[in-house]
């Protein structure tokens, strides 16, 4: 059955260093993945979409990978800072189906 | 503010009883789904509608239903409830396929 990993374990790292979260899926093909920003208690956020034909998507501090062989998208935010402290879900998806979120990794950034 | 609204925001009822979350879009989306968010749980994803069709579904309990009406809104109707049907339930939409979601924000219900 298709299944969607991201690290469950919380995520911490220091204000201005580079946060990198992992996001694998098995047994299906996207055409593109999506991330979002979940805090407490809230609707998720839209972030950024990457198709399979793009290996790389940037929007200001965020960056995403999307590698089709290793079945693999990495989410990285640079410079980070507090505010950036969230669950960040990733969400492969292969077209007119329906949309599943991985269980999401906790990101803590501390001052 | 996404543009999606739920109503209402919270819903405090009892086990066995029925009740009914109401889902606006965003103007112009077709596209609506529901999920499920027990506490500190991930979303779970219940149903997909597309301009009043049914889509896709998952694992959508047989005591829940939910539709898609002709001007778009949506409803997801929770029957015979039970104390484990306590969650946060989003209705997200968007315009259509490949595109992204905006979530509205949540129901809150409590079954006592």
């Amino acid at each position: 059955s298709q299944k969607i990993e991201q690290n469950s374990e919380a995520l911490n790292i220091q204000e201005g260093k580079t946060a990198t979260l992992t996001c694998n899926y098995t047994n299906y093909s996207p055409a593109y993945l999506q991330w979002y920003r979940q805090d407490p208690g809230r609707g998720p956020v839209f972030l950024l979409l990457i198709r399979e034909n793009e290996k790389e998507k940037r929007k200001e501090r965020l960056k995403v990978t999307f590698d089709t062989t290793l079945k693999q998208s990495l989410f990285h935010i640079t410079a980070s800072q507090p505010a950036d402290s969230a669950t960040y879900l990733c969400a492969p998806n292969t077209g007119f189906q329906k949309l599943v979120f991985g269980t999401g990794t906790r990101l803590l950034v501390s001052p | 503010d996404s543009g999606v609204t739920q109503t209402p925001k919270h819903l405090i009822t009892a086990t066995g009883q029925r009740v009914t979350l109401r889902c606006s879009p965003r103007s112009g989306d077709l596209s609506v789904y529901w999920y499920q968010q027990s506490l500190d749980q991930g979303l779970q994803f219940l149903i997909q509608y597309y301009n009043g069709e049914e889509r896709a579904k998952g694992n959508i309990l047989e005591r829940f239903s939910a539709q898609q009406f002709p001007d778009l809104h949506s409803e997801l109707n929770l029957s015979s409830l039970e104390l484990g049907d306590s969650a946060l339930y989003f209705c997200a939409s968007s315009p259509g396929v490949g595109t992204e979601a905006f979530f509205g924000q949540g129901t809150r219900l409590t079954v006592v």
